[in-house]
């Protein structure tokens, strides 16, 4: 089983800022590698997909990157509604899939 | 527009069962691979089964294999989670979603339910 790591835990900024927020797997995922976003009582939302894959939708302040074991997601200018909690999960020789345990950006 | 709506929570003391049901609407449905995933209070997220487009093959999470058991039905557009045998640690949201890709077990979800509370309590 792939064990993903993500920190900071918690990354206090303000609107306007750059986040990075990084994930890191026990072993090799190759680029099999995604992020979501999940506020508060919704579900999560796929946001990359394949370490640097925009999913649909989703504005281009986002962007993955990374391969092998260690993966970053930057928010280039952060909006009032990107404030929220980003997990990663990875899909290498599944199952099982796993999640990381989330970074949370906040105010 | 994809929709994916989880009912069939509630409230069970350990050792019940619960039978979970997730709707979907909005896209070909006999040609997506589906998922649970759930999300005990205030943690992070687990993948808990998958079932491939075609039923020909199911796969779960460790914590929940010979407990937990995923299907689907072609003629209600609806996947189900028949819950045995529960335990106080599978309290949680359960999501259901859609793999990423048609006919292919991607692995990843393009799209969830706003999920269905399942308490586990004596």
């Amino acid at each position: 089983e792939v064990f993903l790591t993500q920190s900071p835990a918690t990354l206090s900024l303000s609107p306007g800022e750059r986040a990075t927020l990084s994930c890191r797997a026990s072993q090799s995922v190759s680029n099999y590698l995604a992020w979501f976003q999940q506020k508060p009582g919704q579900a999560p939302r796929l946001l990359i997909y394949d370490a640097s894959n925009r999913a649909t939708g989703i504005p281009a302040r986002f962007s993955g990157s990374g391969s092998g074991t260690d993966f970053t997601l930057t928010i280039s200018s952060l909006e009032p509604e990107d404030f929220a909690v980003y997990y990663c999960q990875q899909r290498q020789n599944w199952p099982p899939v796993t999640f990381g345990p989330g970074t949370r950006v906040d105010v | 527009q994809v929709q994916l709506v989880e009912s069939g929570g509630g409230v069970v003391q350990p050792g019940g069962s619960l039978r979970l049901s997730c709707a979907v609407s909005g896209f070909t449905f006999n040609t997506y691979g589906m998922h649970w995933v759930r999300q005990a209070p205030g943690k992070g997220l687990e993948w808990v089964a998958h079932i491939s487009f075609d039923e020909s093959f199911e796969y779960y999470a460790d914590s929940v294999k010979g407990r937990l058991l995923i299907s689907r039905d072609k003629s209600k557009n609806t996947i189900f989670l028949q819950m045995n045998t529960l335990r106080t640690e599978d309290t949680a949201v359960y999501f259901c979603a859609r793999d990423f890709r048609e006919y292919g077990g991607y692995a990843t979800f393009d799209y969830l339910g706003r999920g269905t509370q399942v308490t586990v309590s004596s």
